[in-house]
């Protein structure tokens, strides 16, 4: 089974700019995470998105947004991008039934100049 | 609020020995730990999880340690080898009832592991 694929693995903005980062979640899963990963910081929940609704949100401005398709690929958007913004986006896919693992993507390096 | 603290912070051990992180959190509605092991440039991949209702949990040359009155957990890794040489993080998450997944993970900070011939 191939894993949890995100594009673009690279990416540089500038402030002001957006951005929509891509996830494609392992075959069969139907719930996708988004998380922010900075060295001051650390790893943060950023939402889950399971059958196309958000049923999780962290405590991040309403800049940060998503978005999930019917066939489970799950977009994020950055709005008005900020230096801070500069981060590792890291994808997660689980599926239902009985299952709780979350397998991450190699996740997509936003640089914000 | 950091609800998971996460220590050491970094972490040199030699080839063979023995590597423990360990974890606190304070939600107690909490009841999925997992740990995530993560390479450069790379991202956390699932090393091995645990329920509350068992004290342990063993795989392979990994094991969880899992105290529920004192709100901690642990990793062991044994026989540590270079290659483990990664930084590990301890997640912690409430299972959905309804669609048994556990979503919104909040992590520790990080130990970084350095194993040494």
């Amino acid at each position: 089974k191939a894993g949890v694929t995100q594009t673009p693995r690279y990416l540089i903005k500038t402030r002001g700019q957006q951005v929509t980062l891509s996830c494609s979640p392992i075959s069969g899963h139907r719930s996708v995470s988004w998380y922010q990963q900075t060295p001051g910081q650390g790893l943060q929940f950023l939402f889950e998105y399971f059958s196309e609704t958000q049923r999780n949100k962290g405590n991040f401005p309403g800049r940060f947004s998503g978005r999930q398709f019917s066939n489970s690929r799950s977009e994020m958007n950055v709005s008005t991008l900020e230096l801070g913004d500069s981060a590792l986006y890291l994808c997660a896919s689980s599926s239902q039934g009985g299952l709780v693992e979350q397998y991450f993507g190699p996740g997509t390096r936003l640089t914000v100049t | 609020q950091q609800q998971v603290k996460q220590s050491p912070q970094s972490l040199i051990v030699q080839k063979g020995g023995i590597s423990i992180i360990n974890c606190a959190y304070e939600n107690t509605a909490f009841d999925y730990f997992p740990w995530y092991q993560q390479f450069p440039g790379k991202g956390p991949a699932l090393l091995i999880a645990i329920r509350p209702d068992v004290s342990e949990k063993k795989e392979g040359r990994f094991t969880i340690s899992f105290n529920k009155s004192a709100k901690q957990f642990s990793l062991h890794i044994m026989d540590s080898q270079p290659g483990d040489s990664a930084t590990y993080f301890c997640a912690a998450s409430m299972v959905s009832g309804s669609t048994g997944t556990a979503s919104k993970l909040t992590f520790g900070t990080g130990t970084r592991l350095q194993v040494t011939l």
